[in-house]
């Protein structure tokens, strides 16, 4: 299993202003994930940070908003810009695919970041 | 789009066993079932996946029909600390390769 540090656990910001979430890994890792869990929904892939190069996006997510980093195997930032209150939602790193390589792998996923802006 | 179906809510008395009923009717020859549960407050779990064999591990069984339209995960004595959503997914991987999509899941509470 792996061990997935998310900072900060929580924030409270100004609208307009941007924030960085950082996950760090206690293992290298080949693939890295970002998600959205809006308020009362369910999670949504955000984007694949991919080590190296830049970020995949899913539909209706784009970099300019999320900009992703992965510098290298254990760690991974998202931030959120230019924030308006419907970026308020609870935001997961997740991790797979251990360094083994093996495809068919669970997910492990960090605590969170709940993040709400005013 | 997710392509699965559950109920949106369950309960359950503690003790009993807890049965999470799933459809995936369109479910393709190579996709896998995994189920991940998210206690409140907290990241999802990974629980257990199968192909086409039923599947038993520590925390939870996987019954999956013979033609593989639908599937149970059972927890067999269900405790308090198992109140939490449970999502059901299909795919070619369990999340570890590619990124997940996730339904509206089922709320399982159980009852003291």
């Amino acid at each position: 299993s792996a061990v997935i540090s998310q900072k900060p656990s929580r924030d409270i910001c100004q609208r307009g202003t941007s924030l960085t979430i950082q996950c760090q890994v206690d293992s290298q890792v080949t693939m890295m994930f970002w998600y959205r869990q809006q308020p009362g929904q369910s999670l949504t892939l955000i984007a694949t940070a991919n080590q190296g190069s830049e970020a995949t996006y899913e539909s209706g997510f784009v970099i300019d908003k999320f900009p992703i980093s992965r510098p290298n195997l254990t760690f991974s930032t998202l931030t959120v810009s230019n924030m308006s209150p419907e970026d308020s939602s609870i935001y997961l790193c997740s991790v797979g695919s251990l360094y083994t390589g093996i495809k068919n792998t669970e997910a492990f996923f960090g605590q969170g970041t709940r993040l709400t802006v005013v | 789009d997710a392509k699965t179906t559950q109920p949106p809510s369950m309960d359950c008395a503690e003790g009993r066993a807890a049965n999470l009923p799933c459809n995936h009717s369109t479910i393709s020859g190579n996709e896998y079932v995994y189920w991940y549960r998210q206690i409140h407050s907290q990241g999802p779990q990974y629980i257990i996946h199968g192909l086409k064999n039923n599947e038993t591990n520590e925390m939870a069984s996987l019954i999956i029909t013979e033609d593989r339209k639908s599937s149970t995960l059972i927890l067999p004595h269900a405790t308090l600390r198992d109140t939490a959503v449970y999502y059901c997914i299909v795919g070619y991987s369990g999340g570890g390769a590619d990124g997940l999509t996730f339904g509206k899941g089922t709320h399982l509470i159980i009852q003291p």
